[in-house]
């Protein structure tokens, strides 16, 4: 069965740093997503991605954060200079259509640790 | 304003009962989705019920949806061990320009004893 799967599954990086996370959707899928989960807390979402450019995005993806679709099937969040609030679970989510039959696939998550 | 709570948060019962989690939100929606995390895993899709239908069911799983309340449940019938992680409820708001972002509330874990 196709999966979204993503890359790493576990990242420590000290603060100040840059952090790029990765994502393969799923192969026929045509919208991409960015959620991220802080331990214990809601999953939040990041930013939706359509067409090569960005959708719409919540008031926590602020100018740190940028994603990019390099090539037909990575899906990449990138983090300019992490800080200590963005340890958290990050999850890449796909689907085929939006609205109301918008079913997401989300991957495993990659975990960020900031130190 | 928070939009998707589920109650209770923690919910455990013995394998074979039922297990019901609700949710609440506030804002008018198109669709309501119920995903399923098992711990430190990814979120996996259950069932999506849309604004105009009021019951939905898919094997063990039976979902209600009360637009006039805002309101939802999940229903689990002979629940297994198996069955043991946390549970979310997430709306797609109905913005009329159309919605891209799900909400999710804070979740529901069941634990399901053997």
């Amino acid at each position: 069965e196709p999966e979204v799967t993503q890359t790493p599954s576990h990242q420590v990086t000290q603060m100040g740093q840059e952090v790029i996370l990765r994502c393969v959707p799923i192969s026929n899928h045509l919208y991409f997503y960015w959620y991220r989960q802080i331990l214990g807390q809601k999953v939040e979402f990041l930013v939706s991605f359509y067409n090569n450019e960005i959708s719409e995005k919540s008031e926590i993806f602020d100018d740190q954060f940028s994603v990019e679709r390099p090539d037909g099937s990575n899906f990449t969040l990138k983090i300019r200079s992490t800080k200590l609030e963005d340890s958290a679970m990050y999850f890449c989510a796909s689907s085929v259509v939006r609205g109301p039959t918008g079913e997401l696939f989300f991957g495993e998550g990659s975990r960020l640790t900031v130190l | 304003s928070q939009q998707g709570e589920e109650d209770p948060q923690a919910l455990s019962i013995q394998e074979g009962e039922n297990a019901t989690m609700n949710c609440s939100y506030k804002t008018s929606i198109n669709n309501l989705q119920w995903y399923r995390q098992n711990s430190g895993r990814g979120l996996v899709h259950l069932i999506l019920i849309r604004s105009n239908e009021r019951e939905k069911h898919s094997g063990r799983l039976r979902v209600t949806l009360d637009t006039s309340k805002k309101s939802s449940s999940l229903l689990i019938t002979a629940s297994r061990a198996a069955d043991t992680a946390s549970y979310f409820c997430a709306t797609d708001r109905d913005s009329g320009a159309g919605s891209y972002q799900l909400t999710f509330g804070k979740g529901t874990k069941l634990s399901v004893i053997p």
